[in-house]
């Protein structure tokens, strides 16, 4: 969806590196929500964000850390990649935090952690 | 903690074969979402459904909540090709979505 962006699409990096993803929206919604699907795990949240500086875990929180410093953005930071940490992530928007709301998703962040 | 699974994991069928993938909530559901993920893609909303017993369709998917709000389905009739991807239910029963394992589905010519 054209609202929402996500970078670098593609990073290869070695154990122990750190590594940070960007999610870009231009849809000022107020939630924005990270998520990393794994074969057989489908899609599972890792944080989220319900406004600027404001933020929460989600299910699989261990070993990331984000941050929300303007409505538009929000930063997945992996401060030492480990190879468990390989996946695509995804981020995610909406418009609130009602279980009820509908995600729109970016395109992806394909991570690979040698 | 709140799970969602679905069944199959797998699924290949012939073209013009139906498809049928279930979803099954260890809670009760205020909600169901159905997402369909293309092959390289990301996932798209579908479709929601509120009520106990509802059922939606769009075009040849037939979309169920079941009556007791623990169980959804997703029927797809006559696969195309285009139907190739992987169907994700995502519920909620408080202010988060979970997503289920979803069901790959592949249809061959």
């Amino acid at each position: 969806d054209a609202g929402i962006t996500q970078s670098p699409r593609h990073k290869v990096t070695e154990t122990g590196t750190p590594v940070t993803l960007r999610c870009h929206q231009t849809e000022n919604h107020r939630y924005m929500y990270w998520y990393r699907q794994d074969p057989g795990h489908g899609l599972r949240l890792i944080h989220y964000s319900y406004g600027v500086k404001d933020t929460d875990k989600g299910e699989v929180s261990d070993g990331y850390s984000v941050s929300r410093s303007k409505t538009e953005d929000f930063l997945l930071t992996l401060e030492s990649a480990t190879s468990s940490q390989t996946s695509v992530y995804f981020c995610a928007i909406s418009e609130s935090g009602s279980g009820a709301n509908v995600l729109t998703f970016g395109a992806g962040s394909r991570l690979t952690v040698l | 903690g709140q799970q969602v699974m679905q069944i199959p994991q797998y699924q290949h069928v012939q073209e013009g074969e139906d498809f049928t993938t279930y979803c099954n909530s260890s809670t009760t559901l205020s909600n169901i979402q159905w997402y369909k993920q293309r092959p390289g893609g990301h996932p798209v909303f579908l479709i929601q459904l509120v009520k106990s017993g509802e059922v939606k369709k769009q075009k040849r998917l037939t979309f169920q909540f079941g009556e007791a709000k623990k169980n959804s389905s997703l029927h797809i009739t006559a696969t195309q090709t285009t139907d190739v991807g992987t169907y994700f239910c995502a519920g909620s029963n408080t202010d988060k979505l979970i997503f289920g394992t979803g069901t790959r589905l592949q249809v061959f010519p």
